[in-house]
């Protein structure tokens, strides 16, 4: 069974850089067809999407977040990570990691998202 | 701004069938699939439903789900206490080069 798991500061300052982790437990990030992602959501708020990663590297961001986003695959350590800067206040959020999947025969087109993390917040604040 | 539409609410009494929509465009639910998560307290999102229609493994059959057009429906049937919850709609989206949508979210509340 996949296991994800998120690491990482739970306190930024404003203008600094938000940095998570997401582990991998139980399978290879590196398989082809894998697809990898972070969602996050504001203290009783819904669901974002922020961007995902591919098997080979290839990145899609949700582009509000492109020109501040930075998604990468780390195959030695079976993690990928999420780098997210500056930040202000209003990204305050519990920030998920999750497998975004792809059913065998199509592509992003069917995607969801089948395996997540428990979760880690993270407060943006001085 | 979710571009995934779906009612703030819902409610019933246990054993009652329950519906959710979600309401979409011709970029997300008219050319991608749909899938449903529920999300309990202080937990983690759940894959209830992929690819429209299909439950993972594990998932209760009383959950269904269908899409039409541009718009798709969660069904649960047989209502119970622990289906209190959030539930949110997601697809692909096609605009703006392509990327994943979630709905507003709609909270299921057992009476």
């Amino acid at each position: 069974q996949l296991q994800l798991q998120e690491s990482g500061p739970g306190l930024v300052k404003p203008s600094e850089t938000l940095s998570l982790s997401c582990t991998v437990s139980g399978g290879s990030i590196s398989t082809t067809r894998n697809y990898w992602g972070w969602i996050r959501q504001p203290p009783g708020k819904g669901l974002e999407w922020i961007g995902s990663i591919d098997y080979s590297g290839s990145t899609y961001y949700n582009a509000p977040l492109k020109s501040r986003l930075t998604i990468s695959l780390d195959t030695s350590e079976n993690q990928f990570s999420l780098n997210l800067s500056p930040v202000t206040a209003a990204e305050t959020a519990v920030y998920y990691c999750g497998r975004h999947g792809v059913p065998r025969g199509t592509q992003l087109w069917a995607s969801y998202f089948d395996f997540w993390g428990q979760g880690s917040l993270v407060i943006v604040s001085s | 701004q979710s571009v995934l539409t779906q009612p703030p609410s819902a409610s019933g009494t246990p054993g009652q069938t329950v519906t959710i929509s979600c309401s979409g465009s011709s970029s997300t639910l008219g050319r991608n699939s749909v899938s449903w998560y529920q999300q309990l307290p202080k937990t983690a999102p759940k894959l209830l439903i992929f690819h429209n229609n299909q439950r993972p493994s594990g998932v209760p059959d009383r959950f269904s789900g269908s899409k039409s057009g541009t718009s798709a429906s969660l069904v649960i049937s047989g209502l119970q206490s622990e289906d209190e919850a959030d539930y949110y709609c997601a697809s692909w989206d096609d605009s703006l080069n392509g990327h994943f949508v979630f709905g507003t979210g709609s909270k299921v509340t057992v009476l």
